[in-house]
């Protein structure tokens, strides 16, 4: 059972704005950075938003990422079909000295 | 490029040992600015970190596997390896190896295997 909680899916249509939240605590995100990764069905997980708002190169701009005290969230714009995927916040956890992830939000495109 | 690749046994009886092996290429598991790691996806439910290694030895677990977990590093090779004790059916799951990039203290994961699916079935 995971201490950092996110709802546990998430929609829109094509061309929207769609905000997936993350909440923890002040032993994970209130001192530690947030990253979120997008997991395609069958794959492996792949970063998306690293240090809580820093893209890697090869990640669309249409993803972006913000923490404020001990919730972060990510951000997808233009929603595109691809975007069709589960999708986990992780950070650093003082207490239990590891790292937590989210409960995972599932994105759908309608 | 980076690559990491799980290897081990895709089934595993009850009360047995899983083991699984994850092969590096392209980085060297003996770099100071990275950790190696073990993560999984049981059917149905999200990721949970397992534990990590450092190329000197020094691990962190989960503490909710803690007493059965063994994560250990084989610097000649450009491996490391997982071992779960007394496994059971809740252990059935997908699992990853990721590389962790660490920048004072500041972590992501970035790159990981493929996965690798271990049932446990007698």
């Amino acid at each position: 059972q995971s201490v950092v909680t996110q709802p546990p899916s998430a929609s829109g249509t094509a061309g929207q704005r769609v905000t997936i939240s993350c909440s923890g605590s002040s032993y994970n995100i209130g001192d530690n950075s947030v990253n979120w990764y997008q997991q395609v069905p069958g794959t492996a997980p792949k970063v998306l938003i690293y240090f809580n708002n820093q893209r890697p190169s090869g990640v669309s701009d249409r993803f972006s990422g913000s923490k404020s005290g001990t919730s972060a969230s990510l951000a997808i714009s233009g929603l595109q079909s691809e975007d069709e995927a589960d999708y986990y916040c992780a950070s650093w956890d003082d207490s239990l000295n590891g790292y937590v992830f989210g409960t995972g939000t599932k994105v759908t495109v309608l | 490029q980076v690559q990491l690749q799980e290897s081990g046994p895709g089934l595993v009886r009850p009360s047995e040992t899983l083991s699984l092996t994850c092969t590096v290429s392209g980085a060297s598991v003996r770099s100071g600015s990275y950790f190696w790691s073990w993560i999984r996806l049981p059917p149905g439910k999200g990721l949970e970190w397992m534990g990590q290694i450092y190329y000197s030895g020094r691990t962190n677990y989960t503490p909710s596997l803690k007493s059965r977990v063994t994560i250990s590093v084989d610097t000649s090779k450009n491996q490391f390896s997982l071992k779960l004790t007394s496994v059971t059916a809740a252990d059935t799951a997908v699992y990853y190896c990721a590389r962790v990039y660490d920048s004072n203290g500041f972590y992501y994961f970035d790159y990981w295997g493929p996965g690798a699916l271990v049932i446990v079935s007698s």
